[in-house]
């Protein structure tokens, strides 16, 4: 089971978001990713192998983390950040979604 | 250009079939590993099933026994086949391509946008 929180984060432009995921067993950090998902859109790949920025991703998000505690970080918030965020590991041939963070830019 | 698109989504009574497809473009089906991830309405993402390259199918302990995942070579399509559909079943079902490399990283690079489909009688 993969958590997240906060549950909704609301933060003005500038400011730097930090969302977190918690895992209930150890993820191998190579198979932990995080996803952007605005309303009406299909998700996008953020990070992949907890840090590594997937194509076309600015350098404003970034991911760290280890064993069964991760985070998406993203710097120097813009209006376009405003969407709901969530993290996913793979193992064992089974794939498991966290519940989201809801990102707000006020 | 790689590319994904859904289709046969629509309304089903409880208890009733459906078949989802995916086409491809852009890359071959038969060589990656491909997902049907779901989330049904205002709530979260929750990955339903995949095929990999070699053939293998694996399932959610939720739709395992009522949903098959397959594709067809020569047509570079996906399919899901839902059968004994329930209400909790209701969701936009999206097909994903996995980027994979066993010890390095996997994540699901390309996404399609989605169809929908409703359970209700």
């Amino acid at each position: 089971v993969l958590t997240q929180s906060p549950g909704t984060l609301s933060l003005s432009p500038g400011e730097r978001a930090t969302l977190s995921c918690r895992a209930s067993q150890r993820v191998s950090a190579s198979y932990l990713a995080w996803y952007q998902q605005k309303p009406g859109q299909a998700p996008r790949p953020l990070i992949y192998s907890a840090s590594s920025r997937a194509t076309g991703i600015p350098d404003r998000f970034s991911g760290s983390g280890s064993g069964t505690d991760f985070t998406l970080t993203i710097s120097r918030l813009e209006p376009e950040d405003s969407a709901v965020y969530y993290c996913q590991q793979y193992g064992s041939s089974s794939y498991t979604f966290g519940q989201g963070t809801k990102l707000e830019i006020k | 250009e790689v590319q994904v698109e859904e289709s046969g989504g629509g309304l089903v009574q409880p208890g009733g079939s459906l078949r989802l497809s995916c086409a491809a473009s852009g890359f071959t089906v038969s060589n990656n590993y491909m997902s049907w991830v779901r989330q049904a309405p205002g709530k979260g993402l929750e990955w339903v099933s995949v095929i990999y390259s070699g053939g293998n199918t694996y399932y959610a302990d939720s739709v395992k026994g009522r949903f098959t995942i397959s594709r067809d070579n020569s047509k570079n399509v996906l399919y899901l086949e839902m059968k004994s559909l329930r209400a909790e079943d209701t969701a936009v079902y999206y097909c994903a391509r996995e980027d994979f490399k066993s010890g390095s990283y996997s994540y699901f690079d390309y996404w399609g946008q989605g169809t929908l489909v409703t359970v209700s009688s």
